[in-house]
C-alpha cells in the first residue's frame, strides 16, 4: 500500500466550476498535510497546508482534512484555465523528516 | 533573489559514467533535499541534510552520494550511472526542517542514462 494515494486523473472541469481533488494516506498518526501545484515542466510550489481537522480557506482554494477517514481534499472554486496543472498531495508522518508525496492529479480547466 | 539554483538543467549520460548535480540556495535555509520524480511514482526523497555538516538517507538512496559543502550548497553524485536513474531531479530547501515547513524547489534537472 502506498503511503499517499491520489487519482492520477486527468480531471477536466469547465471554467468557473469547482474542481475537487482527493488524497488518502496510510499512516493514521500523520500530522501535517500539504498541497503542491506543479505546472508542466516546472517545479512544485506549495499552495496549501493543513494540520487540523476541518476546512482551511485561502482565496479560491479550500483544503479539507478528515483524520478519522485519513482523507485530505483540495477544492478550487471558480476554476480558471491557469489552474490547469498537476496537484501533488504530501503528508508528513509523525517523527519523520520526510514528506511522502502522492503521484499527483492532473487537472485541466476547459475555457 | 535566485532562490534554489540547480545545474545542469539537462544531462545525457552513458551507463557507467559519473556526474555531480549541483544545488545552491541563497535564502539562508538550514535544510536541503534531493528528490527524484518519475512518472507514476511521484516525488521520492533520495537524501537530505537537516543542517550544515549532516546528511541522511531518504527513501531511495542506493546509487547516490551527497555532500553538504556549506550552508548554501548540497550536491548529488552518481558514481556509476544506470538507466534506472533516468529521472527528473529536484533540489529543495526549507528554513529549519521538513516538519510544518514549506519546501522551496529548484527548477529541476532532466537526466537521461543510456
Amino acid at each position: 500500500q502506498k503511503e499517499v494515494e491520489q487519482n492520477s486523473g486527468p480531471l477536466s472541469v469547465p471554467e468557473g466550476a469547482i474542481a475537487s481533488l482527493n488524497c488518502t494516506y496510510s499512516d493514521r498518526v500523520s500530522q501535517s498535510f500539504f498541497w503542491y501545484r506543479q505546472y508542466s515542466g516546472k517545479s512544485p510550489e506549495l499552495i496549501m497546508s493543513i494540520y487540523s481537522n476541518g476546512d482551511k480557506e485561502d482565496g479560491r482554494f479550500t483544503a479539507q482534512l478528515n483524520k478519522a477517514s485519513q482523507y485530505v481534499s483540495l477544492l478550487i472554486r471558480d476554476s480558471q484555465p491557469s489552474d490547469s496543472a498537476t496537484y501533488l498531495c504530501a503528508v508528513l508522518q509523525t517523527g519523520a523528516n520526510n514528506l511522502f508525496f502522492g503521484t499527483g492529479t492532473r487537472l485541466t480547466v476547459i475555457p | 533573489n535566485a532562490g534554489v539554483t540547480q545545474t545542469p538543467k539537462f544531462q545525457v549520460l552513458k551507463t557507467g559514467q559519473s556526474m555531480t548535480l549541483q544545488c545552491a540556495q541563497d535564502m539562508n535555509h538550514n535544510s536541503m533535499y534531493w528528490y527524484r520524480q518519475d512518472p507514476g511514482m511521484g516525488l521520492r526523497l533520495i537524501y537530505y541534510s537537516a543542517s550544515e555538516g549532516t546528511t541522511d538517507k531518504g527513501e531511495v538512496p542506493n546509487g547516490y552520494n551527497v555532500s553538504r559543502l556549506n550552508k548554501r550548497e548540497f550536491s548529488l553524485r552518481l558514481e556509476s550511472a544506470a538507466p534506472s536513474q533516468t529521472s527528473v531531479y529536484f533540489c529543495a530547501s526549507s528554513p529549519r526542517g521538513v516538519q510544518s515547513e514549506k519546501l522551496f524547489f529548484g527548477s529541476g534537472t532532466q537526466l537521461s542514462v543510456l
